[in-house]
């Protein structure tokens, strides 16, 4: 149990246009996910928090109109790089925490590249 | 914030014994985290660490120390397949996740 979906898994795009990240829970309901970041050969990032039925809280320095994310229903989240710059290329990993639990369950991440 | 401090980089040799510290300094302690992670895949649970003590789990024990804001995860009979980069994570009361930079293993024969 306790399987968390990304998709794509693997995306390049343009600069200038803007890509969305999907993050399912698939047999668990999620009241919370995470969206992290990781550059390469750097640990992982917190970007924000999603809750279900509310606006995402971003942490310091993540620009919350670049990096869209929407959590519309208890099994997905969104999130969107509007207007994608090659610094934007990075391994995006979301995580969801379900009902009144610790645990976070991490998804198997979507790689963006940014030419 | 949070400041939490692991080696960068370790190397054993097959079948021997590694030992991971970490270190950190939280202002709201949930539990400690530590992950296995290979390049280009997102990280994989190996323990979890809330109150003090030793948890076993096969070849991978976790140690947590609460007072002194220390764990260790221990590798024991080292396989080539351990190398991977290892993340000491400490949860907080907000269930946010604060990562270490990780600790690269590397395994030889």
């Amino acid at each position: 149990g306790a399987v968390v979906s990304q998709h794509p898994s693997r995306v390049i795009c343009k600069s200038g246009t803007s890509v969305k990240i999907e993050c399912r829970s698939l047999d668990f309901q999620a009241t919370t996910m995470f969206w992290y970041r990781q550059f390469p050969k750097q640990s992982l990032m917190l970007m924000a928090t999603s809750n279900e039925g509310s606006k995402a809280t971003y942490e310091q320095g993540v620009e919350k109109d670049k990096f869209l994310i929407n959590h519309a229903s208890l099994t997905l989240s969104t999130l969107t790089v509007t207007s994608a710059h090659p610094e934007d290329s990075s391994f995006y990993i979301c995580s969801a925490r379900d009902l009144g639990g610790t645990w976070q369950y991490f998804g198997p991440g979507t790689r963006l590249t940014v030419l | 914030g949070q400041n939490i401090d692991q080696p960068t980089e370790m190397t054993a040799t097959e079948g021997a014994i590694v030992q991971i510290n970490c270190t950190y300094q939280t202002s709201g302690f949930n539990g400690l985290f530590w992950y296995q992670q290979h390049a280009g895949e997102a990280p994989t649970f190996l323990s979890y660490n809330v109150l003090d003590g030793l948890e076993e789990k096969g070849r991978f024990s976790s140690f947590l120390s609460r007072s002194k804001g220390y764990s260790y995860l221990l590798l024991k009979e080292l396989q080539m397949k351990d190398s991977a980069s290892y993340l000491c994570a400490v949860i907080e009361v907000d269930y946010k996740l604060s990562f270490g930079a990780g600790t690269t293993v590397t395994v030889r024969a």
